[in-house]
């Protein structure tokens, strides 16, 4: 069945490091990919996603780029901060009969400290 | 505009009892979902509502598990009995429509179980 694989965390960074969140997934079709942040004490909400092959979800200086010849979507950002702390997970919905049913990679903890 | 709305935020129950979680969806928003989070991993769908009809309940524990979307609005997520192995935490979250690439789905803050 449909999956999504996330790197193992914690990952923790200085502030205005680098970041990469790996994330590749198995699907049949042609599925949508997301990713969601969930902060501390709150719920989860939608950072970025990407509808097509080659398509680069953006926001808040976070960019992901759909790859199917390598099935990744890689998390991406140039300079994090200590606000950018928070789980992130990479999630995927299924193409053909798609009900908008999201599968959830199981998370990755980012900490960037000062 | 108000966002999803869960309640308890915490409950704590002795295993064999029953517990119920509400969840009342975004204004106008057709689909509405309930997800199970466990300690350590990503949220798996128990199921999913297209107005008051079922669209998916096959992760549903269903000897246990009940839900229901009267009237097509909100919705109660019912365990009874509740085991150990169902300390999580339960999300709800809604839709505009069922499926389509453009589906995103919003949120509530989840409400925690802890069975001892």
């Amino acid at each position: 069945g449909d999956s999504v694989t996330q790197m193992e965390g914690p990952v923790t960074l200085s502030e205005e490091a680098c970041l990469t969140i790996n994330c590749t997934y198995t699907a049949t079709g042609y599925p949508s990919l997301f990713w969601y942040v969930q902060y501390p004490g709150e719920g989860l909400q939608l950072l970025l996603k990407a509808t097509k092959a080659d398509d680069k979800g953006s926001n808040k200086g976070f960019e992901a780029t759909y790859r199917k010849e390598t099935t990744s979507f890689h998390l991406e950002k140039g300079s994090v901060q200590v606000s950018d702390s928070a789980v992130y997970f990479c999630a995927l919905t299924a193409g053909s009969g798609n009900t908008g049913k999201l599968i959830f990679g199981q998370g990755t903890t980012l900490q960037v400290k000062p | 505009e108000a966002g999803v709305a869960q309640s308890p935020r915490y409950k704590i129950i002795e295993k064999r009892q029953s517990v119920a979680f509400w969840c009342n969806p975004i204004s106008g928003h057709a689909t509405l979902y309930w997800y199970q989070q466990i300690l350590g991993q990503g949220p798996k769908l128990l199921i999913q509502f297209q107005n008051n009809g079922v669209v998916d309940d096959s992760q549903l524990p269903k000897d246990r598990f009940s839900a229901e979307r009267l009237k097509g609005v909100d919705s109660t997520l019912k365990i009874q009995p509740a085991k150990l192995e169902d300390s999580a935490v339960y999300l709800c979250a809604s839709s505009l429509f069922r499926g389509g690439l453009s589906n995103e789905q919003f949120f509530g803050p989840g409400t925690r179980l802890t069975v001892l």
